[in-house]
């Protein structure tokens, strides 16, 4: 079972790097969401993909891309990184219209 | 702006006590209403709340919902140090496609 993965799990990166978070799901699910999670700030959501093909931007896309791959994958790349997106981030993903979310188990991700 | 508040912000109990985490929200096309636990990683699903007035139990913890005034409470009864985390509050949108969270409550529950 092993639901949505994510990696990397940990990443530090230099100002100005890029790098490509990926994120699998195996149950099958139309829905999938990339979220960062700060202190004080609850979970914010950068952009998802309601289903294979497409792709919206949530609350905070400003500095990312998506790819959603296929079904099962969903990838979020940062390409030129900067301190602010110093976070960590989760994917998610759900049955369209169930209201359950199932969560990776994040990337720390640091950008010095 | 769509939003969701929660409150407290953090929460110190001993064991054995009982705890209510309150939820507001204000979401223009609202579908459901979600808590999750939150340890050291990932979140994860407690209830989600559709109808008013129907409480959603499960061991300790239960929850319900008011659409009239637009929140949510989560309680816990005979608290456990097993129950401390963050909780989160989220609601989800009527196109099913977002979900806004609200910034959690941190709850410690002392032995």
């Amino acid at each position: 079972n092993a639901g949505v993965t994510q990696t990397p799990k940990f990443q530090v990166l230099k100002t100005g790097q890029s790098m490509t978070l990926q994120c699998a799901q195996d149950m099958n699910h139309n829905s999938m969401y990339w979220y960062r999670q700060d202190p004080g700030m609850g979970l914010r959501l950068i952009y998802y993909s309601a289903s294979e093909g497409t792709t919206d931007k949530g609350e905070v896309p400003n500095g990312y891309n998506v790819s959603r791959l296929n079904k099962r994958e969903f990838s979020l790349r940062l390409e030129s990184a900067a301190p602010s997106q110093t976070s960590v981030y989760f994917c998610a993903s759900s049955v369209r219209n169930t209201g359950e979310l199932f969560f990776g188990e994040g990337s720390r991700l640091t950008v010095l | 702006e769509d939003k969701v508040v929660q409150s407290p912000l953090s929460l110190v109990v001993h064991e054995g006590d009982t705890v209510t985490l309150n939820c507001s929200y204000e979401v223009t096309n609202f579908r459901s209403l979600l808590w999750y636990k939150q340890e050291k990683k990932a979140p994860t699903f407690l209830f989600m709340l559709t109808s008013s007035g129907i409480e959603k139990k499960s061991g300790r913890l239960s929850s319900i919902l008011d659409k009239k005034e637009l929140f949510s409470i989560l309680n816990i009864t005979a608290t456990q140090t097993g129950d401390s985390a963050v909780y989160l509050c989220a609601v989800e949108e009527n196109t099913g496609n977002q979900f806004y969270f609200g910034t959690g409550t941190s709850l410690t529950v002392i032995p």
